[in-house]
């Protein structure tokens, strides 16, 4: 089945130790985010890919940095985690549309992966 | 300012016991509005996609309906397997595609 799979399911680091997070899909789908998640809370949006164009949220902290090398893969870095860095982190994927190179306002759905849970001693 | 209501926060139900659950919205025009379903410990799984009033969307003992202000996720005769937390997400004619999540509602079934 096509799916998108984050590794590993559980990641544990140590305070100030960077860490990456891995996301790959399997659905040739053009566009790929990474949320965040805390207990309780709904998802709030990191940055997101189109193709390779990077766009990140205002309120997204200079310690969280991404990669893309290609379309089935993106990489979720946190350069020096802090204890309020633990949470669940999530990638999802749509397929959405452009005209001339620009993201037009999508309205399909966003598939998500399973995610990975944070943790820092 | 877009925001996402979602009520209750928590829903206990007997097995069997159909109930409703409410995603009011406000946002200055809908280009879609989504359901979700999460399980603990894993990421939402899609549901439904509306987008325009009086869409009607059916899956199993899942039903969803739009109105302009809000959404209902109606759950017939729920069974334990439908214990989960239900997030109702809207993209707006103003964003990019950006999803608004509600906070979500707890529903528990109990057998």
């Amino acid at each position: 089945d096509a799916m998108v799979i984050q590794n590993p399911r559980y990641q544990v680091t140590q305070f100030g130790k960077p860490v990456t997070l891995s996301c790959s899909q399997t659905l040739n789908h053009n566009v790929m985010y990474w949320y965040q998640q805390k207990s309780s809370q709904a998802p709030k949006l990191l940055f997101h890919y189109y193709d390779k164009d990077f766009n990140n949220e205002a309120d997204t902290p200079d310690n969280f940095q991404s990669r893309r090398p290609n379309t089935s893969f993106c990489f979720l870095d946190i350069r020096s985690p802090g204890l309020g860095d633990a949470a669940m982190y999530l990638c999802a994927t749509s397929r959405d549309y452009s005209m001339g190179g620009r993201l037009l306002s999508s309205n399909q759905p966003q598939h998500f992966g399973d995610g990975t849970r944070l943790s820092i001693l | 300012e877009d925001q996402v209501t979602q009520s209750p926060e928590a829903l206990r139900l007997q097995e069997g016991e159909s109930s409703s659950l409410n995603c009011s919205y406000t946002v200055s025009g809908l280009r879609g509005l989504f359901w979700y379903r999460q399980d603990p410990g894993k990421g939402p799984e899609f549901l439904f996609t509306l987008y325009s009033a009086g869409e009607e969307k059916e899956k199993e003992r899942l039903k969803a309906t739009l109105t302009k202000k809000e959404s209902f996720l109606h759950i017939t005769a729920p069974k334990p397997e439908d214990s989960a937390t239900y997030l109702c997400a809207v993209v707006s004619t103003d964003s990019w595609g950006k999803l608004q999540f509600g906070a979500g509602t707890q529903v528990v079934v109990t057998p």
